[in-house]
């Protein structure tokens, strides 16, 4: 079983539908998550930093952690054209100085 | 934040040869990390490099296949040696925030795009 597993997609969806994408993991010492957006032919961005079980709002973004499920989402509300990129799921923790990733989702919005 | 340039952008390479990538960071940062991308895999850490210390590799990547040097806070390069096809990839390197106290928030070169023939 992968560390870290995210479907690849790709996922299209019309100009203003929300997107949700998620991730499931294996390891019970990730403590910290994080969703990277990553356009063509650039290097990869943090959007969205959670720590541990919850939510976490940030504009049209939300980030949930259930640890009890190891199971991680990101929705993007009202979704825009400039929303279309690659979406990576990372995470980490248990004294291991290393970020693990999922493969990252492909996310196109159609206007 | 802080700035990430990566030289070259992309190239093409000979079967054998070898390819330095270089990495700039426009602050002094602690630590610095060298990853590959390939196309539909995780990205994956190849090693850790602490200015002032050897590297740290990740389980599947040697020394001698993709040295590394550390010369500075701001400054760091990647060789890819005596590269087959297989090394076809993104290699990007990424830093830790300078602001944070956290690796985790991460922020990663453009990255260099390189073929072997």
């Amino acid at each position: 079983q992968k560390e870290v597993e995210q479907d690849p997609g790709p996922l299209s969806v019309p100009e203003g539908a929300i997107v949700s994408l998620n991730c499931t993991y294996s390891n019970s010492a990730f403590q910290y998550f994080m969703w990277y957006r990553q356009y063509s032919r650039k290097g990869p961005e943090l959007l969205m930093y959670t720590y541990s079980s919850g939510n976490k709002e940030d504009g049209r973004f939300t980030a949930q952690v259930d640890k009890s499920s190891k199971y991680i989402s990101l929705f993007i509300r009202d979704s825009q054209p400039s929303d279309s990129a690659t979406y990576l799921c990372a995470m980490s923790g248990g004294g291991n100085n290393r970020l693990a990733f999922g493969k990252g989702n492909q996310v196109v919005v159609i206007p | 934040s802080a700035v990430i340039s990566q030289k070259p952008s992309r190239d093409i390479c000979q079967r054998g040869t070898s390819l330095t990538i270089q990495c700039q960071v426009d602050s002094q940062v602690t630590m610095m990390f060298w990853y590959r991308q390939q196309p539909g895999q995780s990205l994956t850490l190849i090693a850790t490099a602490n200015q002032g210390s050897e590297a740290t590799y990740e389980s599947g990547f040697v020394i001698d296949k993709f040295p590394i040097s550390r010369p500075n806070l701001t400054f760091s390069t990647l060789t890819v040696s005596n590269m087959s096809p297989e090394d076809s990839s993104i290699y990007l390197c990424s830093v830790e925030d300078p602001g944070s106290s956290s690796y985790n928030e991460q922020f990663f070169g453009p990255g260099t795009r390189l073929t072997v023939l």
